[in-house]
């Protein structure tokens, strides 16, 4: 099954840009990756999908237009533009793997956002 | 819009049983569209997804928890359900339900209760 592994922390000052990244392991680069935030103190909220071409579908209820995602290769990426501080917080990524009995989700350990 | 809410026991003793319950709002469980998900959250802050339950009551479990999981559904309440047997602390964790959204090829997990903390200690 696919390991995505997510730098620990990430920081960014108000108003500026920062990038996520979430890396496949080897084999897995035409798979899709979702990207869940989870601010302090909250249960995760789904941002949304992107796979090896760009966005897949549409993003969760109530994510801004600055979020917007890219992949490459292995690479999944989440960017936030002007980020503010409502968008600290931790941001998981996660995939899916096999089908019926053979079923697992699984997710990367997480990327710490802090907003300068 | 649809809004989940996790209950149950906050402290659980070493080898006894783990029980919580889901209640599902805003919407049916026996949407065909949707899975109903349990995933826990390590104290480190690691997600583990733990498993799955379709309104007829298929269930998916993670391979590696299988052997002491039990998810059950009721349509009547609009509530779904997870035990966990045989508990260790390593079973410490913040447990959340979710609904999953589902399409031939894609599965993700939208939306999220607000979790519950469970502790195991003797």
């Amino acid at each position: 099954q696919p390991v995505l592994t997510q730098p620990p922390s990430a920081s960014a000052s108000l108003g500026a840009s920062v990038t996520l990244t979430c890396t496949l392991s080897s084999g897995y680069s035409d798979y899709k990756v979702e990207w869940y935030q989870q601010r302090p103190g909250e249960g995760p909220r789904f941002v949304m999908r992107v796979g090896p071409g760009g966005t897949v579908g549409s993003k969760g209820g109530g994510i801004p237009d600055r979020f917007s995602v890219l992949g490459s290769g292995l690479n999944r990426y989440l960017t936030i533009k002007n980020i503010q501080e409502e968008d600290e917080g931790d941001y998981h990524c996660g995939t899916d793997h096999g089908s019926g009995s053979t079923f697992v989700y699984v997710f990367g350990s997480g990327t710490k956002v802090t907003v300068l | 819009q649809v809004q989940l809410q996790e209950s149950g026991a906050g402290l659980v003793k070493t080898s006894e049983t783990l029980s919580l319950t889901c209640s599902v709002s805003g919407g049916s469980i026996l949407n065909g569209a949707y899975y109903w998900s349990w995933i826990r959250q390590s104290p480190a802050g690691g997600l583990e997804w733990i498993g799955y339950i379709y309104y007829t009551g298929n269930t998916y479990y993670n391979p590696s928890l299988k052997t002491r999981i039990t998810m059950s559904i009721d349509t009547s309440k609009n509530q779904f359900s997870l035990r966990l047997t045989s508990v260790t602390a390593a079973d410490t964790a913040v447990y959340y339900c979710a609904r999953c959204m589902t399409t031939v090829t894609d599965n993700w997990f939208d939306p999220w209760g607000q979790g519950t903390l469970v502790t195991v200690s003797s």
